[in-house]
């Protein structure tokens, strides 16, 4: 099984910062990764898709990068909306799994 | 417009059984994957299950390998989850989603319904 390993499982930080969050997997897996947003009692909402590329209606400060087995999702400037839960998805291969999520709150 | 409206989870007892079902419309449901994910209650995210567009193909988690069953009724545009053998850990909220299989991801998600497991 691909073991996904997300950093930090959490993080606090304000309006306008810039944040980043990784993902390592513990194989390759070419670009075969999303990062998806979950708010409190909602259901999760892809953001990114093939490892870099912006999901429709998703704004533009939120970014992905990375192949193989680094991927980052970064938010260029923080906005009182993000702050959420966050998840990586491998969907390479079979069991598809997930990361163990970043929380980010206010500072 | 995609939509996923799950529904039939409940509280069951351990050993029981529950089948759960996630209405689609918005798109044409014999066309795609269906997955199922679940979260229990203050935990991440954890794949269940997939199927094909067509039901041929499925694949299980480890942990519900042999107790769940995913199946479609493309006539209905109808996702199911027949869940038996139930356990206290299967207590989670249950989402059908758009994907998951030929390297595609989830999108979109359903609201979720929960399923709790005690006695």
């Amino acid at each position: 099984d691909i073991q996904m390993t997300q950093s930090p499982s959490s993080l606090s930080a304000s309006v306008g910062d810039r944040v980043t969050i990784t993902c390592r997997a513990s194989q390759g897996i070419r670009n075969d990764l999303g990062w998806y947003q979950q708010k409190p009692g909602k259901a999760p909402k892809r953001l990114i898709y093939d490892a870099s590329s912006l999901q429709n209606g998703v704004p533009s400060r939120f970014s992905g990068s990375g192949s193989g087995t680094e991927f980052t999702l970064t938010i260029s400037s923080l906005q009182p909306e993000d702050f959420a839960t966050y998840y990586c998805l491998q969907h390479n291969s079979f069991p598809l799994t997930f990361g163990g999520g970043t929380k980010v709150e206010i500072k | 417009e995609v939509q996923l409206v799950e529904s039939g989870g409940d509280l069951v007892q351990p050993g029981g059984s529950l089948r759960l079902s996630c209405a689609a419309s918005g798109f044409t449901f014999s066309s795609y994957a269906m997955s199922w994910v679940r979260q229990a209650p203050g935990k991440g995210l954890e794949w269940v299950s997939a199927t094909s567009g067509h039901g041929v193909s499925t694949y299980y988690a480890d942990s519900v390998k042999g107790r769940f069953t995913i199946s479609r009724d493309n006539s209905k545009n109808t996702l199911y989850l027949q869940m038996n053998s139930l356990r206290a850990e299967d207590t989670a909220v249950y989402y059908c989603a758009k994907g998951g299989m030929s390297g595609k991801g989830f999108d979109p998600w359903g609201q979720g319904t929960l399923v709790t497991v005690s006695s």
